[in-house]
């Protein structure tokens, strides 16, 4: 099946500080990819749709200075939790459609905000 | 996208068979019913997809009822690392269309 990385998959940075998450589809083009966000014992949320060479869309609630999506290429989109704050820590989690609208995920990414 | 119903926990002894029920009354004619699972603190992982007919592949086996307001799907020898959460998502079947995922089934498989 098609392969969707992401890197890192842990990251501990400290309040105020920004990180990076990469999203990359290895084996096929994705000219959309997505950004989930899962509390522990909850579902994932999705959080933006991210487009390759236009800007994002956001989900109602979720703030877009703070997540800044950047989708360079057809296989690559990044994350950027900028102004990190303990209350970020989660796991986030990309994805991307193959065939037949089938989305194949990453193996997500746990932030810890000190 | 339609709305789906899964029970939140099952149980399930390992060698047999798991049946999970999903409900998704109010699913429209070109959305297709996509299974994922989660494994915990991993990605989730595809499982199976359909549109009206039965499906089978080498993980599970996916029964959509004639009407499509239902399905299942059915794992047909459980191991205790089929323990997951299982997700039931319909959505349109061409790629950009956003995945939603709900609560989920909780599986358990024991000893």
């Amino acid at each position: 099946g098609a392969v969707v990385s992401q890197h890192p998959s842990r990251v501990i940075c400290k309040s105020g500080t920004s990180v990076k998450i990469e999203c990359r589809s290895l084996d096929f083009q994705a000219t959309t990819m997505f950004w989930y966000r899962q509390f522990p014992k909850q579902s994932l949320m999705l959080m933006a749709t991210s487009n390759e060479g236009s800007k994002a869309t956001y989900e109602q609630g979720v703030e877009k200075d703070k997540f800044l999506i950047n989708h360079a290429s057809l296989t690559l989109s990044t994350l950027t939790v900028t102004s990190a704050h303990p209350e970020d820590s989660s796991f986030y989690i990309c994805s991307a459609d193959a065939m037949e609208g089938v989305a194949f995920f990453g193996q997500g990414t746990r932030l810890t905000v000190v | 996208d339609a709305k789906t119903t899964q029970p939140t926990s099952m149980d399930c002894a390992e060698g047999r068979a798991a049946n999970l029920p999903c409900n998704h009354s109010t699913i429209s004619g070109n959305e297709y019913v996509y299974w994922y699972r989660q494994i915990h603190s991993q990605g989730p992982q595809y499982i199976i997809h359909g549109l009206k007919n039965n499906e089978t592949n080498e993980m599970a086996s996916l029964i959509i009822t004639e009407d499509r307001k239902s399905s299942t799907l059915i794992l047909p020898h459980a191991t205790l690392r089929d323990t997951a959460v299982y997700y039931c998502i319909v959505r349109a079947h061409t790629g950009g269309f956003k995945t939603i995922f709900g609560a989920g089934t909780r599986l358990f498989v024991k000893a």
